[in-house]
């Protein structure tokens, strides 16, 4: 069940470039979270954002939250090549749900 | 920081055979979760725990078994693995409170012959 979805699909920017990762999600939240995963290693949380937020901020990193529109994004500025990774959105299957369902991820490449 | 040790990290299985991966969490969570990624597909839920001795069946449950013994341990069982459960393999532990953060192992690469 594909809850949510980020666009684009990939991406590459030159270091001290910044990026923008979209996500789109298809039910009622209370929360979004961002992930990254860096090849060979589990996802981490970067952000968490309720549903009460509009914007979040974790050093280079801004989430943002719309519920009208059902869409989140994360932006991330000057970037560096360690940002090199996979972006992930997650929602709850359910506002009572256990269940973390992520979308397919975003690719980021950050080139020197 | 939270810890989230899977074994082994490499495994290659034959068609047929059975395949137990192993999770173990140091952090006290209540949840556990075992998820699948593969190129295209993201992570795809396939059994989470709620504490010991209970197993739910996530997004694509068929050809797995989960088993949690204890607080700590978490196993996914293949009883009759199959070439197409060629993936790897996270499992993942969380506090049991709202909108929990998952904090992942490292994975664990299976290909199954």
């Amino acid at each position: 069940s594909q809850l949510a979805e980020e666009n684009p699909w990939a991406l590459s920017v030159h270091e001290g470039e910044s990026v923008t990762v979209n996500c789109s999600y298809k039910t009622s939240i209370t929360a979004l979270q961002w992930y990254r995963q860096k090849s060979g290693e589990g996802p981490a949380q970067l952000i968490l954002i309720r549903s009460n937020e509009r914007e979040k901020r974790n050093g280079r990193l801004r989430a943002t939250l719309d519920t009208s529109s059902q869409s989140s994004s994360l932006s991330i500025t000057a970037t560096r090549c360690e940002d090199t990774a996979v972006y992930f959105c997650a929602t709850f299957a359910s506002s009572g749900s256990w269940q973390l369902i992520f979308g397919s991820g975003t690719q980021l490449t950050v080139m020197p | 920081e939270a810890a989230v040790t899977q074994s082994p990290r490499n495994k290659v299985a034959v068609t047929g055979g059975k395949v137990t991966l192993s999770c173990n969490q140091t952090n006290n969570h209540n949840n556990m979760y075992w998820y699948r990624q593969d190129t295209g597909h993201g992570l795809r839920l396939i059994h989470y725990s709620y504490g010991a001795g209970s197993t739910e069946k996530g997004d694509i449950p068929d050809g797995y078994k989960a088993s949690r013994p204890s607080q700590e341990n978490f196993s996914l069982i293949l009883e009759l693995a199959t070439p197409s459960q060629t993936s790897v393999y996270f499992c993942a532990s969380g506090p049991s409170v709202s909108q929990n953060t998952l904090y992942f192992g490292a994975g664990t690469r299976l290909s199954v012959l």
